[in-house]
């Protein structure tokens, strides 16, 4: 089956710091990945996605790189801020399967002053 | 942007009581709508997949007697809890597809936080 697997939280970093929030998944088929961000109290945004091997998806700063050989897809920020405090969630739907996501339990990260 | 919103944000109910809860896409038309649950650092778990005017899908697992999930127009979505147990305590979600010719994009509601007694 589908599965998304992503590293426990929280995390806790200081503003300007580096962020790095692995991600590796499992697949039937070929998926699209993707990165969801909860902020408090707000639903799920989207905030990239990448849809085939070596793609970059990028917003916000932030960025991740779909590499099929290591079946990972890494968020990464080069200087997060306390507005980035919430929840990202890796995800993966499989092309053609309807739309249907799988996610991953999400990390929570913590950006202080 | 497209926004999905969920009524009511938090309900309390007695055991054996039935709730509903109800996803609006506000100002787009959404075809497809998915039903989610999330339990405490857990990831979001797919229960069904709703499409305007037909029966939902639901996931292998989840009792279709038990969440009824109705889709009457583009724009509205209701899952009905009935017969809750403690059990089905849990975090609600639901979201929206955008119309196709735009992207494959889900909008999120914020949630509904069902606490049953």
């Amino acid at each position: 089956g589908n599965s998304v697997t992503q590293m426990e939280g929280p995390v806790t970093l200081s503003e300007e710091a580096f962020l790095t929030i692995n991600c590796t998944y499992t697949a039937t088929g070929y998926p699209s990945l993707f990165w969801y961000v909860q902020y408090p109290g707000e639903g799920l945004q989207l905030l990239l996605k990448a849809t085939k091997a070596d793609d970059k998806g990028s917003n916000k700063g932030f960025e991740a790189t779909y590499r099929k050989e290591t079946t990972s897809f890494h968020l990464e920020k080069g200087s997060v801020q306390v507005s980035d405090s919430a929840v990202y969630f890796c995800a993966l739907a499989i092309t053609g399967g309807g739309n249907k996501l799988t996610f991953g339990t999400g990390t929570q990260l913590k950006v202080e002053l | 942007g497209a926004v999905v919103s969920q009524h009511p944000s938090r309900v309390i109910c007695k055991s054996g009581t039935s709730v509903k809860i109800e996803c609006r896409s506000l100002d787009f038309q959404a075809t497809t709508m998915f039903w989610y649950r999330q339990f405490p650092k857990k990831s979001l778990m797919l229960m069904a997949t709703s499409n305007e005017g037909s029966k939902a899908t639901y996931e292998q697992g989840v009792e279709k007697d038990k969440f009824l999930i109705n889709h009457a127009s583009l724009t509205l979505s209701t899952l009905t809890v009935t017969s809750a147990h403690p059990e089905d305590s849990s975090f609600y979600i639901c979201s929206a597809k955008a119309p196709r010719g735009y992207t494959d994009t889900q909008y999120f509601g914020p949630g509904t936080r069902l606490t049953v007694l």
